[in-house]
């Protein structure tokens, strides 16, 4: 089976930096996509990772460690626009499986 | 680049109808597509791949008989809801594997999602 898991919540200072972990066990492994997504609306893509180590861009890095199962999200100078959800999500095969997903609430 | 148009965005319906929800892909061909279900606060689930041209794949405990999706061609899957409950409700999108370079943009597109009321 397939098995995802993140924080359910988070909450941050505006300004700050937070990272979110998740750690993951899945029957294949194709990459691992980090998604932002506001209620309502259709997730967006912030990062992806297939190989051990950090990708940086912008605000927004992420890390991966394919030995562990684990990944992290790490969102520097956060703003009150980064109040969303975030989705880790695996892809064992051509599909993407999401984790339980992480609400980000950053306060001012 | 690789957008896919997902219709209607919202849609009421009474207890026992049925409705369709389309999704095309405008500028490139999907063979797959994925279609998601998503309760409130929760994440995304995994109901379905939708094959061109072939049956879908539905995830364990999915029925098939109640979520209809049919690929008749390379732009376009449909997910009807039969004879809808109100526990169907939910927000629906679909996404499509983009199939660009591993590291590329993004891997996969989403439509915009369908909130789907049902009373």
């Amino acid at each position: 089976g397939q098995n995802i898991d993140q924080p359910t919540e988070m909450t941050a200072t505006e300004g700050a930096i937070v990272q979110i972990n998740c750690t993951y066990q899945t029957s294949g492994f194709n990459g691992l996509f980090w998604y932002q997504q506001h209620a309502g609306e259709a997730p967006t893509f912030l990062s992806y990772n297939v190989l051990d180590g950090l990708e940086e861009k912008g605000r927004f890095s992420s890390f991966l460690s394919r030995s562990k199962g684990y990944s992290y999200l790490l969102l520097k100078e956060l703003q009150m626009k980064d109040s969303a959800s975030y989705l880790c999500a695996v892809a064992p095969t051509d599909k993407l499986i999401f984790g339980t997903g992480t609400r980000l609430q950053v306060f001012p | 680049g690789a957008v896919v148009s997902q219709h209607p965005s919202r849609v009421i319906c009474k207890s026992g109808t049925s409705v369709k929800i389309e999704c095309r892909s405008l500028d490139f061909q999907a063979t797959t597509m994925f279609w998601y279900r998503q309760f409130p606060k929760q994440s995304l689930m995994l109901m379905a791949t939708s094959n061109e041209g072939s049956k879908a794949t539905y995830e364990q405990g999915v029925e098939k008989d109640k979520f209809l999706i049919n690929h008749a061609s390379l732009t376009l899957s449909t997910l009807t809801v039969t004879s809808a409950h109100p526990e169907d409700s939910s927000f629906y999108i679909c996404s499509a594997r983009v199939d660009s370079a591993p590291g590329a943009r993004s891997g996969y597109t989403f439509g915009s999602g369908t909130r789907l009321t049902v009373v």
